[in-house]
This record gives C-alpha cells, sequence and structure tokens, in this order.
C-alpha cells in the first residue's frame, strides 16, 4: 500500500547547525515530493518540492535531496536557527488527486 | 489577506450534536480538500473537490457531508458527533486538480473536541 515513513520522529539540533530530516516512501509510482513545516497551531506550510527527473533541488537554505533507487528524500537545512523549530512533513503524489503526508518529524533547535 | 481561511477556530461540542466547518480559499485555485490531522500529527486526506465537483472520497464516514457553493469554498459537515471525531481539521487548495507540481496550501486548522 501507499506510505510514507519518517526514519527520525524527533530531531534536535544546536542553532547554527545544518539539520538533515528523512524520509522513506514505498509508492514507485510517485513522481512528485513535497516538503512541509507546520509551527504549533498553523497549517502546513510549503517548503520546496521536487519532481521524480530531478535528484537535487535548493531553495533558501534548504536542499532537497531524492534518490529514487532506494526512495529516499531528505530535507537538508542549512544553519538551522530557532524560528526552524516545527513539524516537518513529507508528501508524495503520483500524478493523482492526492498527497500522501508522511507521519512528521519534530525538529527542536536548541540556542 | 489571508489565503486559505477556516472558522471556527476551536469547536468543542457533545457527542451526538451536528457542527459545520467553513472554508474559503482567494488564491483562485480550482481544488480544495478537507484533510483530518489526529493527536499524533497524522494527516489524511478526506475529501476533495474540483470545481464543485467531489473527485476524493477516502471511506470517510458517511456522517461526515462536504459542500462546496462554489471552488472558492468548501464547508464540512459533521452529523451526530462521536469522541473519535476529536482532531485538527485542515481546509486545503490547489491550483490543479491533479496535484503534480501544485503543492497544497493549508488554512490554519479547526481543532475539533467531542466531549
Amino acid at each position: 500500500g501507499e506510505s510514507v515513513g519518517l526514519h527520525l520522529p524527533t530531531l534536535s539540533v544546536q542553532e547554527g547547525d545544518n539539520s538533515i530530516i528523512n524520509c522513506a516512501y514505498s509508492n514507485s509510482a510517485s513522481d512528485y515530493f513535497i516538503w512541509y513545516k507546520q509551527e504549533s497551531g498553523k497549517g502546513p506550510q510549503f517548503i520546496i518540492d521536487i519532481r521524480s527527473n530531478m535528484d537535487k533541488r535548493q531553495g533558501q537554505r534548504v536542499t532537497v535531496l531524492l534518490n529514487k533507487t532506494v526512495k529516499h528524500l531528505s530535507l537538508q537545512i542549512a544553519a538551522t536557527q530557532p524560528g526552524d523549530s516545527a513539524v516537518y512533513f513529507c508528501a508524495e503524489n503520483d500524478r493523482g488527486f492526492k498527497t500522501i503526508f508522511g507521519a512528521g518529524t519534530r525538529l527542536f533547535v536548541k540556542a | 489577506d489571508t489565503a486559505v481561511s477556516q472558522t471556527p477556530k476551536y469547536l468543542v461540542t457533545q457527542m451526538g450534536n451536528d457542527k459545520s466547518i467553513k472554508c474559503e480559499q482567494n488564491l483562485g485555485h480550482d481544488t480544495m480538500y478537507w484533510y483530518k490531522q489526529d493527536s499524533k500529527k497524522f494527516l489524511k486526506i478526506m475529501f476533495s473537490y474540483n470545481n464543485k465537483e467531489l473527485i476524493i472520497n477516502e471511506t470517510v464516514p458517511n456522517r461526515f457531508s462536504p459542500k462546496s457553493p462554489d471552488k472558492a469554498h468548501l464547508n464540512l459537515h459533521i452529523n451526530s458527533l462521536e469522541l473519535g471525531d476529536s482532531a485538527v481539521y485542515f481546509c486545503a487548495s490547489s491550483q490543479q486538480a491533479v496535484s503534480y507540481n501544485s503543492p497544497l496550501h493549508f488554512g490554519n486548522g479547526t481543532r475539533l473536541t467531542v466531549t
């Protein structure tokens, strides 16, 4: 069945360090992947996406890496800041109507 | 100028009652969704509408009935509320029905507590 899972449910990093949040997916038909950030009391917010014809995409302080061979997705946050503390979700879409979300990783940034 | 707004933000009610949650988006998107987030933060799609037409119904009990009067609005009515309905309900929208390369834009959620 479809599933999007995360290796680490909780991640704690020191301010200024880089963060890496990992995600495994099982639907080999998925070809669009998205990372969302959810702060307390708010809805998930789009961070960055990547299509399956790419293996890396960079944004402002964030990079998404896609390894289709092992069905793995990661989000790298450079110079992590206190404002990055949130729950991060990876999500996948297989050109259908549904976006399937993983379980989420809570990122704590220590000052 | 909130893009996706839903009301109310909090809803506390007793078992057996009927309640509604409203959602509006001003992004001009064609597709709207309802997601349910449980206590473990897991997000699960419930419904999706494209231009007022239902395109996804994810085996949700028929006590839940979405209604889309126009493509900018998607409401959720819940009959005979049960304890297990307690969750945070998120409305979202996307530019295209097939959400390939079209990320979701979420509202800030409605926390429903059934006592």
